[in-house]
């Protein structure tokens, strides 16, 4: 089982453009989750997709956003790069999000830095 | 959404146990418990959660309190493999919220 997996690892942009993050959950798993850490600080919750459909948010901009696939996959896209978006994408995959309490399995991260 | 209170940072030698203590006041009734550790340049790793009974696994032990207002998450034998970040998390749902964490060093 490979676990979950994201692309790139590393990634350099300028402020203003656009970006693409991708993420293979965990075999068997449904719930795709993204999380944004910047230096220094705990993670913080983006948003969760279920069913191809955004299920929670938390507290971002609509420059954030996302899409699952059928496949279970997921995209977390931003746009109009800010200097404050360099930080650490984590993805986490679970299953069954109307389940509480079930553990996540997070990816490895991509370092988007903002020029 | 409901916060925890952990403390900066902790030291522990190698081969010792180690209580990382946790407070959520806040906690509701349908609130778990969880606790995720992160090595450096990494993810979060889950390490164990929890509703109202303690809690063993290969990795820890979790004490609950009775009203449930704290907990202590248990390293049986610290290695230098266990120096992390360890985060205790209330989850409602299936989101996680993260506050800052207990940096842990391990001295061999």
């Amino acid at each position: 089982d490979a676990g979950v997996t994201q692309s790139p690892t590393h990634l350099i942009k300028t402020r203003g453009q656009q970006v693409t993050l991708r993420c293979s959950p965990k075999s068997g798993h449904d719930t795709v989750s993204w999380y944004q850490q910047a230096l220094g600080q705990g993670p913080q919750f983006i948003f969760q997709y279920y069913e191809e459909e955004e299920r929670q948010r938390g507290n971002f901009p609509d420059r954030f956003s996302g899409h699952q696939f059928p496949n279970y996959s997921s995209e977390l896209n931003v746009n109009a790069l800010l200097l404050g978006d360099s930080a650490l994408y984590l993805c986490a995959s679970s299953l069954a999000f109307w389940l509480a309490g079930n553990e996540q399995f997070f990816g490895p991260g991509t370092r988007l830095t903002v020029l | 959404d409901a916060k925890t209170t952990q403390p900066n940072s902790m030291e522990s030698n190698e081969e010792e146990p180690v209580h990382l203590p946790c407070n959520h006041s806040t906690i509701s009734g349908t609130d778990y418990i969880h606790w995720y550790r992160q090595l450096p340049s990494q993810g979060p790793e889950y390490v164990i959660h929890g509703l109202t009974s303690n809690v063993n696994n290969r990795m820890a032990s979790l004490a609950i309190a009775e009203d449930r207002k704290s907990s202590t998450l248990i390293l049986h034998r610290a290695t230098l493999r266990d120096a992390a970040v360890y985060y205790c998390i209330l989850m409602y749902g299936n989101k996680l919220v993260f506050g800052a964490g207990t940096i842990l060093r391990v001295k061999s």
